[in-house]
Formats: C-alpha cells, structure tokens, sequence
C-alpha cells in the first residue's frame, strides 16, 4: 500500500526566507504527484503536478518542486516566501488505478 | 462552471442524530470522493464513486454510508452521529482513477460538530 509522509508537522518562516519542505511516499511503482494548499479557511488548490518528463516541477506562486525517483522524494521549494503563503501543504501520490494518498499536512506560518 | 460544491457549510448535531451532506460537481467527472480531515491527520478517504450508482469504501468508511444516484451528486450519510465524527469533510472529484493528467479538484468542506 501507498503511504506518503511529510517531514514537518509546522514550519515557522520570516518573510524573504527560503522554504522546503519533504514529502517521501512508499511505492515502487509509477506515480503521480501533487502538492496542494489549503489556506485558512478555505479548500484544498492544486498548487502542482508530477506525471513525468522533467523532474523538476513549477507550479503557481513561484513554487516548484523537485521529484527525486531513487529516493522517492517530492520535495516542495520556494526561494522566497511571503506571509501570503502561511497555509497547510499537502502531498499527495496517487498511483495508477489507486485512490489517492495524501500526508499529514504541514503547516507554514510566514512572520510578517 | 461552479466546480465542487458543498451543502451545508457548517453543522452542528447531537449523538445519535443522523444527517446527510450533499456534493455536487459540474465538470462531468466520472470519480467522486468524501474525505475528512482531522488535525495531523491529513485527508482520510471515507468512500468513493467510480460512476452513477456505484461507491466503495475507503480508508475510513465505518459509520457513514453514501450514494451516487446521479452522476453529479455524491452524497455522505451519517445515520447516527457520534462525537468522533465531529470533523471536516471534504468532498473531490475527478476524471479518473490513477489515469495519467488526473488530479483531484476539491469542494469548500462542511465542518461538523458532534456534541
């Protein structure tokens, strides 16, 4: 069975800091990847996919986020965040003919 | 189009009380999904619909039933709340299982309170 897990239960960050946070999954098969944001109060938004091609994933925001196959690892960046991204994130696998899998959430709080 | 949408917002019931939580998605999606989310939990899949008139359980199911009578609507049963219900719901949808460019798109969620 898929799992997927996230590094950090809660990040603290000043604004102008640079983010990452890990997500590792378990599954040896062929996946697909997702990062998605949940801000205060609101639903979750696709932030962004990995279905294949280039490893290396922009999505909105200025976030990107690099698929790593030999350490199953899809780890979310930002080279500069702002308070605006204070929000919980979420990965998720879904492997083919699968329900999706999502991990435990981190929650970033950006200071002003 | 409205997406995925959500009735009602919020709630509040009492042990033993029974309700039901409507979903409805206008993107003609075949799969649709009732999660809760509980703190440090994550999503958890409750059931899923693979198409009109059918479900299956997921991660989570006991306590809960749903139906798909309607490809559009997907709605999540609960016949007699308990206190560990008391969480948030999220319904999904999408256009299949594990198919290549899938995602999952997400309604607004109905935070419910079980006293």
């Amino acid at each position: 069975a898929q799992s997927v897990s996230q590094h950090n239960h809660h990040v603290i960050l000043s604004e102008a800091a640079s983010l990452e946070l890990g997500c590792n999954y378990s599954y040896g098969g062929t996946v697909n990847l997702f990062w998605y944001v949940q801000y205060p109060g609101q639903h979750l938004q696709l932030l962004l996919k990995y279905f294949s091609g280039d490893p290396l994933v922009k999505g909105i925001k200025g976030f990107e986020a690099e698929f790593i196959k030999s350490k199953f690892s899809f780890n979310l960046r930002k080279p500069s965040v702002q308070w605006s991204d204070t929000a919980e994130y979420f990965c998720a696998v879904n492997a083919h003919g699968q329900n999706f899998v999502f991990g435990p959430g981190t929650r970033l709080s950006v200071l002003p | 189009n409205a997406g995925v949408t959500q009735t009602p917002k919020f709630r509040v019931l009492k042990t033993g009380q029974s309700m039901t939580l409507l979903c409805a998605q206008d993107m003609n999606h075949e799969y649709m999904y009732w999660y809760r989310q509980d703190p440090g939990m994550g999503l958890r899949l409750i059931h899923y619909s693979v198409g009109e008139g059918t479900t299956a359980k997921g991660e989570v199911p006991d306590g809960y039933n749903v139906s798909r009578l309607k490809k559009q609507n997907f709605l999540l049963g609960l016949e007699s709340a308990a206190p560990s219900q008391t969480s948030v719901y999220f319904c999904a949808s999408s256009y299949r299982q594990g198919a290549r460019y899938n995602e999952q798109f997400f309604g607004p969620g109905t935070r419910l309170t079980v006293l």
